[in-house]
Parts: structure tokens; C-alpha cells; sequence
């Protein structure tokens, strides 16, 4: 069965306090890997998609990695406003729907 | 930058009562979807639309759940007869090619 596994669910940061959240996964045939972003009472607001091991993209404060079997978002000197939770998904070949995670719960301190 | 709106944001309604929400995905966005995230829990897939029938469905989405594309930029999900459990956020997207999706900010249903 495919899933999706985030750890951890809670994380709190001092500003500036680098910092990396997992995301492992087992998934039949990977089509991609998803990095979103939700704010409280928000949609999902899309960050990054992974299509390969070895895969590396960036964004301001925020890098995602992939492996076979998991991939990291890394956040680097982070800021009060990336506090937010932060979504893993997977989408298998040949299906139309996204897997998500339960998520990991940042929250960024001056 | 194009964004999904979803209307109402939030919608109370009674147990047994039929309830349609609403949304507008981006304009040349092909494929369309419904998820729901029940308070606490993960996001799940409802349904996908694309060239005007459903494409995939989970096991949640029974004969209470319709979705339609009533004209060239309206997109909804009915839900005939709700029951309490059906209460959640209901998250529309939207997607050029089937992956890379951006989603609406979501309608908060609320059955009591």
C-alpha cells in the first residue's frame, strides 16, 4: 500500500536555527514527490515537486532533496514567517491522486 | 499569479440536507480535483474530473458525492444527504497535467 510517513509532527526553531524535516515514503512506481505548504485555515500552497533520486530544488530558505525512500526539506536560517505545516505527498504511476502525509508543524521563535 | 477560488468559505447545514460547493479552477487548467481534510487528520482525494467525467474516485466518494462541470469555468461537489462526519475543509485544485496542482484556499463544512 502506498504511503506516506513525516517526522517529526512538531518542530519548534529559534530564528536562524537550520533545521531539516523527513518525509519517507513507499509508494508503487514514484510519478513524483510534493513539498506544500499550509497555513492554518488554508489551502495547500505548492513548494516543490521531486520526479528522481538525487533530485535537489530550491527556494529562498528551502531546500528539498529525494532518495528511494525518503526526502528532506531543509530550511535553512529560518525566519518567524516559514512557520507553517509543512505537507509531503507522493503520486504513483498511473493515478491521478496525491498521498499525503500527516505533515510536520513549524513553528519559528525570534 | 492565477488562483483556484472556492466559494463559501464556510458553510453550516443541517444533517440530511443537500450542500453544493463551489470553485473556479485556473483557466486553462485541464484537470480537476476535490480533497477534503478532516480537523486533525491528513489530506485525502475525493475525486478527479477531466474532459468533463470523473477519471478517479476513492472509496469515501459513494453515491452521496457528485461532482460537475456546469459551464467552461465552474467546478462543484454536491453532497446529497450529509451526515455529521461529513464536516471538514473541502480543498479544490487544479492542474495543467495531472501533477503539480495548486489548490483553493478551501470551504470549511461544518454538518450539525
Amino acid at each position: 500500500e502506498d504511503q506516506v510517513t513525516q517526522s517529526p509532527e512538531a518542530l519548534r526553531l529559534q530564528e536562524g536555527e537550520s533545521s531539516s524535516l523527513n518525509c519517507s515514503y513507499t509508494v508503487s512506481g514514484l510519478r513524483g514527490l510534493f513539498w506544500y505548504r499550509q497555513d492554518p485555515g488554508k489551502g495547500p500552497e505548492f513548494l516543490f515537486t521531486l520526479y528522481s533520486a538525487g533530485e535537489e530544488k530550491e527556494k529562498e530558505r528551502l531546500k528539498a532533496t529525494l532518495t528511494k525512500k525518503e526526502s528532506f526539506l531543509h530550511i535553512t536560517a529560518p525566519k518567524p514567517e516559514d512557520s507553517a505545516t509543512y505537507l509531503c505527498a507522493v503520486q504513483a504511476r498511473n493515478t491521478d491522486k496525491l498521498i499525503f502525509g500527516t505533515g510536520t508543524r513549524l513553528q519559528v521563535f525570534p | 499569479e492565477p488562483e483556484v477560488t472556492q466559494t463559501p468559505s464556510h458553510q453550516v447545514t443541517q444533517m440530511g440536507q443537500e450542500v453544493i460547493l463551489r470553485c473556479v479552477p485556473i483557466s486553462n487548467h485541464l484537470y480537476f480535483y476535490w480533497y477534503r481534510q478532516i480537523l486533525g487528520q491528513k489530506v485525502e482525494f475525493l475525486v478527479s474530473f477531466y474532459n468533463n467525467e470523473i477519471s478517479e474516485k476513492s472509496e469515501i466518494f459513494d453515491d452521496q458525492f457528485s461532482v460537475e462541470r456546469p459551464d467552461g469555468s465552474n467546478f462543484t461537489l454536491k453532497i446529497r444527504s450529509t451526515k455529521l462526519e461529513d464536516s471538514a475543509m473541502y480543498f479544490c485544485a487544479s492542474s495543467p497535467e495531472n501533477y503539480g496542482y495548486t489548490f483553493g484556499s478551501g470551504t470549511r463544512l461544518t454538518v450539525v
